[in-house]
């Protein structure tokens, strides 16, 4: 079974720019969550969208937006790109229950010139 | 509020060396799951093992083997007979059983291992 997909792989944008990142589930799996990691704050929850709908929000700015689609893959997006928004972001997903693993996937890297 | 602490910000060892990796978690629910997680380089999270609150068995996946102990909320990890392939950063995660079933993981900083040959 295939892992969890995320593209792009690496990402440049500059300051005031706008940023979708995507992400394919592992088949069957409906539930998507986001982390971002940067080596100030490691990793840190940014949302977890199932059937749809977010279920569960951290403590981000309304810069960072999501959805997820009827097939469950799911878009991130960052609107006014700030330096400090430069992170790997991490896409995991699982079965939908809290009990369940979260498998994640390879990340996207932006960097935020 | 939860939190998972890992004092250890890097550890080194030679190859052969067994290492434990240490982790404390806090929550105020009784249920809950704690998770390991290895992060290569290549910036993967890699899962390693999930245990629930109600299961406080100790387990052995060859030569990893992990601890858990509610009456210290720890959650420690050893790697027996390290090797070089082992070196990454190492994470302990906690989940919390929530009303609405969503999903959040709460990290800790990592533990960053270097197995030198």
């Amino acid at each position: 079974k295939a892992g969890v997909t995320q593209t792009p792989r690496y990402l440049i944008k500059t300051r005031g720019q706008q940023v979708t990142l995507s992400c394919s589930p592992i088949s069957g799996h409906r539930s998507v969550s986001w982390y971002q990691q940067t080596p100030g704050q490691g990793l840190q929850f940014l949302f977890e969208y199932f059937s749809e709908t977010q279920r569960n929000k951290g403590n981000f700015p309304g810069r960072f937006s999501g959805r997820q689609f009827s097939n469950s893959r799911s878009e991130m997006n960052v609107s006014t790109l700030e330096l400090g928004d430069s992170a790997l972001y991490l896409c995991a997903s699982s079965l939908a229950r809290e009990e369940e693993t979260q498998y994640f996937g390879p990340g996207t890297r932006l960097l935020v010139l | 509020a939860q939190k998972v602490t890992q004092a250890q910000t890097e550890i080194s060892v030679v190859e052969k060396e067994d290492v434990t990796l240490d982790c404390v978690y806090e929550t105020r629910d009784t249920t809950y799951y704690l998770f390991w997680y290895k992060q290569p380089p290549s910036g993967e999270l890699v899962f390693l093992i999930r245990r629930n609150s109600f299961d406080e068995q100790n387990e052995i996946s060859g030569r990893y083997s992990w601890n858990f102990q509610k009456s210290t909320s720890s959650f420690n990890f050893t790697i027996t007979a390290s090797q070089v392939v082992d070196s990454a950063v190492y994470f302990c995660a906690l989940s919390e059983d929530r009303m609405d079933s969503s999903y959040k993981l709460i990290f800790g900083s990592g533990t960053r291992l270097l197995v030198r040959p």
